[in-house]
């Protein structure tokens, strides 16, 4: 069974400041893998998805890349702001036929100073 | 872009009673929604797959009967707690694949406080 990991689960950082999140999951055989933001009591935010042809995505401040071999992504945060406080969480979908559901990582929880 | 709306955001009930959740595609159809439960400080745990027209498949260890689950459209899928307890209290969060191109919306959660 895929299992997804995130490093470190909680960061805290001065604003301002550029920072990188660390996806891991133990089964390579990926359709793609999301980046979700989930503020306190809210629902998941889309931030990013990468297909497991692609090796990053980019929105704004934010760059997800993705090696598929190595069952790791990263998500980057540029000149990080008060507001990107949040809860981080990636998940991926298996490529199996049938397979419609995510595995969702443990989460990072994010801190920025201001 | 394509939006699940879920409601309530927020409900408290008594021990006993019933409580249903609905969730929408907005602006597109999903044949196919998921059912979250999400412990604090925890990450989301799946709890069943909603299929429009037929029976919810349930994760292992989700009681069927307790958490019903029914499809009956394209656009809705309602989640069922009966007969609650306080230790069903928890958050709720729905979703649905939109497409390979965008991935999985979610709904913006339930919290479910049973008294």
């Amino acid at each position: 069974k895929q299992e997804v990991t995130q490093i470190p689960a909680a960061l805290s950082v001065p604003e301002g400041e550029n920072l990188v999140l660390n996806c891991s999951f133990t089964d390579s055989a990926i359709y793609n893998l999301q980046w979700f933001r989930q503020d306190p009591g809210k629902g998941l935010t889309s931030l990013l998805l990468i297909q497991s042809s692609q090796r990053e995505q980019t929105s704004g401040r934010l760059n997800a890349s993705l090696d598929k071999s190595s069952g790791r992504s990263t998500l980057y945060i540029a000149a990080s702001q008060p507001g990107d406080s949040a809860t981080y969480l990636c998940a991926v979908k298996g490529d199996q036929t049938g397979a419609n559901n995510l595995f969702f990582g443990t989460g990072t929880r994010l801190t920025v100073i201001p | 872009g394509a939006v699940v709306s879920q409601h309530p955001s927020r409900v408290i009930c008594k021990s006993g009673t019933s409580v249903k959740i609905e969730c929408r595609s907005l602006d597109f159809q999903a044949t196919t929604m998921f059912w979250y439960r999400q412990f604090p400080k925890q990450s989301l745990m799946l709890m069943a797959t909603s299929n429009e027209g037929s029976k919810a498949t349930y994760e292992q260890g989700v009681e069927k009967d307790k958490f019903l689950i029914n499809h009956a459209s394209l656009t809705l899928s309602t989640l069922t707690v009966t007969s609650a307890h306080p230790e069903d209290s928890s958050f709720y969060i729905c979703s649905a694949r939109v497409g390979s191109l965008y991935g999985y919306t979610f709904g913006s959660g339930t919290r479910l406080t049973v008294v």
